[in-house]
């Protein structure tokens, strides 16, 4: 079965600053990663999604994620942090045996000034 | 273009009542999902409906229901509410299967008194 973990559970950021997020995933076969991003409020939104290929992938809102199949990783980068990205960030996995998605906890992340 | 839509957007109920989410779709997606989402838990899977006719089972399905009217809409339906099912209710679509990119509505705050 696969699975994510999402090792932090709330990160605070300066504006400005780098900020990098942790996912962790358990499947067998060549999974398909995704990060979604949910504001205050609002469903999620989706900023970025692997399946092969490059192993650097660019999203939206300036946001990048890098896969390492030997670390099992896909962590989420951002190089210089706004206050709009204030929210929670959800990582998962999914696979063509399964029509499901299996997502992490999810990390908050706070922005300051 | 609406994406996916839900109603209501709140609602309080007392132990025991009953009660249907609604979710709709214009993207002629085949497969919907319903997710609960808990703090500290993520998303959770309660439903699917891989295709128009299909439903199955995911995470959490105890104390729910859901029906796939057409194409395009996907109901939960909660028998008999109970505080437990206080959360905060997704719906999502996709083309097809979990290498596909969920597209989420805006959600539905469940209260149960």
């Amino acid at each position: 079965a696969q699975s994510v973990t999402q090792p932090d559970i709330h990160i605070t950021v300066s504006e400005g600053a780098s900020l990098e997020l942790r996912c962790n995933y358990s499947y067998g076969a060549t999974p398909y990663l995704f990060w979604y991003v949910q504001s205050p409020g609002q469903g999620l939104q989706l900023l970025l999604k692997y399946f092969s290929g490059d192993t650097l992938v660019q999203g939206i809102k300036g946001f990048e994620a890098e896969f390492k199949r030997s670390q099992s990783s896909f962590n989420l980068r951002k190089p210089s942090v706004h206050w709009s990205d204030a929210a929670e960030y959800f990582c998962a996995v999914g696979s063509y045996e399964d029509y499901k998605l299996s997502f992490g906890a999810g990390t908050t992340v706070t922005v300051r000034a | 273009n609406a994406g996916v839509t839900q109603t209501p957007k709140f609602q309080v109920l007392k132990t025991g009542q009953s009660m249907t989410l609604q979710c709709a779709q214009d993207m002629n997606h085949n497969s919907m999902y319903w997710y609960r989402q808990d703090p500290g838990m993520g998303l959770r899977l309660i439903y699917y409906s891989a295709s128009e006719g299909t439903t199955d089972k995911g995470e959490v399905p105890n104390g729910y229901n859901v029906s796939r009217l057409n194409k395009r809409e996907f109901s939960l339906r909660l028998e008999s509410a109970a505080p437990s099912q206080t959360s905060v209710y997704f719906c999502a679509s996709s083309e097809g299967s979990g290498t596909d990119t969920q597209y989420f509505g805006p959600g539905t705050r469940l209260t149960v008194l």
